[in-house]
C-alpha cells in the first residue's frame, strides 16, 4: 500500500529548542494532517492542510503542505515539556479509495 | 462531552480465545475506523465503515472482523487471537470520510 516516510523517528532536545519533522511519499496527497499522541492516549489532531503550498499555524506549531503535494513539514518553536509525545503525519491520497495513510511517527523527548 | 469510547483499556488473553473490543461514539459520525499501532510502523488501518451496515477492509484486516449494526457502535472482533495480534488498538470516527478523525484512548491487547 501507499507509504509515508516520516523523519526523524525520534528526537531528543533541550527545552526551548525548535523542532522540525517531515513526511515524504512517492504518492500525491490532497490533504495532510498532523496528529500528536500523548502517552497513554489516542492521537489528537493538531493541524490540517488542504492546499499545496498552504502554511498553517496553531500556536507554536506551524505546518506546511509541500508544493509537490508529496510532502509536509511540521515545526515546533520554543519547545516546552508538554510537547513530549509522538507526532504523526497522515495524508489522504488522491488515487483510488480516499483513505488516510499514517507515517511511522516521530517520538519527541525534551530534557528540561 | 464529544468522545470516542473504547473498552477495555487493557486486555490480556490467550491464543484462540475469542474477544471483542467495543467502540462507541456520541457525535453522530458516519465514518468509523479501527487502527493498530506497532512500534516503528505507525498506525495501520484494519477495517473501516462509511455508514451503518457498510464496512470494508483496510490495510491489515486478516484475523479481524467488524460489524456496524448501529451508527454509534463499531466493535472489533478477534475470533481466534494469535500472539502477532498483540498491539495497541485505536478506534476513530469522523463526521464523514473526509473530515478530521477523533480517536479513542486505545486498547492495549496482549495475546499469550
Amino acid at each position: 500500500g501507499q507509504q509515508l516516510n516520516q523523519s526523524p523517528q525520534s528526537m531528543f532536545i533541550q527545552e526551548g529548542e525548535d523542532v522540525s519533522m517531515n513526511c515524504t511519499s512517492s504518492s500525491i496527497f490532497n490533504t495532510w494532517l498532523w496528529y500528536k499522541q500523548d502517552p497513554g492516549e489516542g492521537p489528537v489532531l493538531l493541524i490540517a492542510l488542504y492546499k499545496a503550498g498552504e502554511l498553517t499555524s496553531n500556536g507554536r506549531l506551524t505546518a506546511q503542505f509541500g508544493i509537490t503535494r508529496k510532502d509536509s513539514f511540521l515545526n515546533i518553536s520554543a519547545s516546552i515539556p508538554s510537547d513530549v509525545g509522538i507526532y504523526f503525519c497522515a495524508g489522504r491520497i488522491i488515487q483510488g479509495a480516499q483513505k488516510l495513510v499514517f507515517g511511522q511517527g516521530t517520538r519527541l523527548t525534551i530534557n528540561p | 462531552e464529544a468522545q470516542v469510547t473504547q473498552n477495555p483499556r487493557y486486555l490480556i488473553t490467550v491464543t484462540g480465545k475469542k474477544l471483542t473490543v467495543t467502540c462507541s461514539q456520541n457525535m453522530n459520525h458516519e465514518y468509523m475506523s479501527w487502527y493498530r499501532q506497532d512500534p516503528g510502523l505507525g498506525l495501520r488501518q484494519i477495517y473501516y465503515s462509511m455508514n451503518v451496515e457498510v464496512t470494508d477492509k483496510g490495510d491489515v484486516p486478516e484475523g479481524y472482523k467488524v460489524s456496524r449494526k448501529e451508527k454509534r457502535n463499531f466493535p472489533l472482533i478477534l475470533e481466534s487471537p494469535s500472539p502477532n495480534q498483540t498491539s495497541l488498538y485505536f478506534c476513530a470516527s469522523s463526521l464523514r470520510v473526509y473530515e478530521k478523525l477523533f480517536f479513542g484512548s486505545g486498547t492495549q491487547l496482549s495475546v499469550l
